[in-house]
């Protein structure tokens, strides 16, 4: 069964403060894995989409990195406005576009 | 703004009611997909429409159905409420040919 895991679940830093959210993922074929960001209330924003291992892809202070089992979110040198939930997720290759969420990790970032 | 709008924004129902939730596609979008969103927790896939026709369903009970309409709108529709079906309710839209959705604000479910 198709399954993502997120952590930590929660991750409090100051501003400035580098650091990486971790993904781990178990997909028969994995057609794209995904990261979105959701503030509360609202519905999930996409981010960033990644296909291959060792693909990365970059947005702002964001970059997402991908291998065969994993996948990181490094945040550099983040802000207030950085505070959210990121939200991984994955699609297998095997027809339809059923997507897999992880729980997410909330994103706490202190000025 | 990705152009998904969704209707209602909160409601409360009672258990063993029924409810229908609406959503309005990005226009161009053929898919439309329903997700249910616990507090704290991801979003579950409930089912995906295609063209007006479901080609994907998560692990939800039959009494969860939905439709698509050619105007790029769906509906989601819950019989026979229960208590743990208290959640935010998302649609999503996405093109043919690309996995990433496009989610509108969502529908807060409560059920009394």
């Amino acid at each position: 069964e198709d399954q993502v895991t997120q952590s930590p679940e929660a991750l409090r830093l100051q501003e400035g403060e580098s650091s990486s959210l971790n993904c781990s993922y178990t997909v028969s074929g994995l057609r794209g894995l995904f990261w979105y960001r959701q503030d509360p209330g609202k519905g999930p924003e996409f981010l960033f989409t990644l296909y291959s291992a060792g693909e990365e892809k970059e947005k702002e202070r964001l970059k997402a990195t991908l291998t065969k089992k994993e996948s990181f979110l490094h945040i550099t040198a983040p802000k207030p406005e950085d505070s959210a939930t990121y939200l991984c997720a994955v699609q297998e290759n095997t027809g339809g576009f059923k997507t897999i969420f992880g729980a997410g990790t909330r994103l706490f970032v202190k000025a | 703004e990705t152009g998904v709008t969704q209707s209602p924004t909160h409601l409360i129902k009672t258990r063993g009611q029924q409810v229908t939730l609406r959503c309005s596609s990005q226009s161009g979008h053929n898919t439309v997909s329903w997700y249910q969103q616990a507090l704290g927790q991801g979003p579950q896939f409930i089912f995906q429409y295609y063209r007006e026709e479901e080609n994907g369903r998560g692990n939800f009970p039959p009494r969860f159905s939905g439709l698509q309409f050619p105007n790029y709108s769906s509906e989601l529709n819950v019989n026979a409420l229960e208590l743990d079906d208290s959640a935010l309710y998302l649609c999503a839209s996405g093109g043919p040919n690309t996995g990433e959705l496009f989610f509108g604000e969502g529908s807060r479910l409560t059920v009394l």
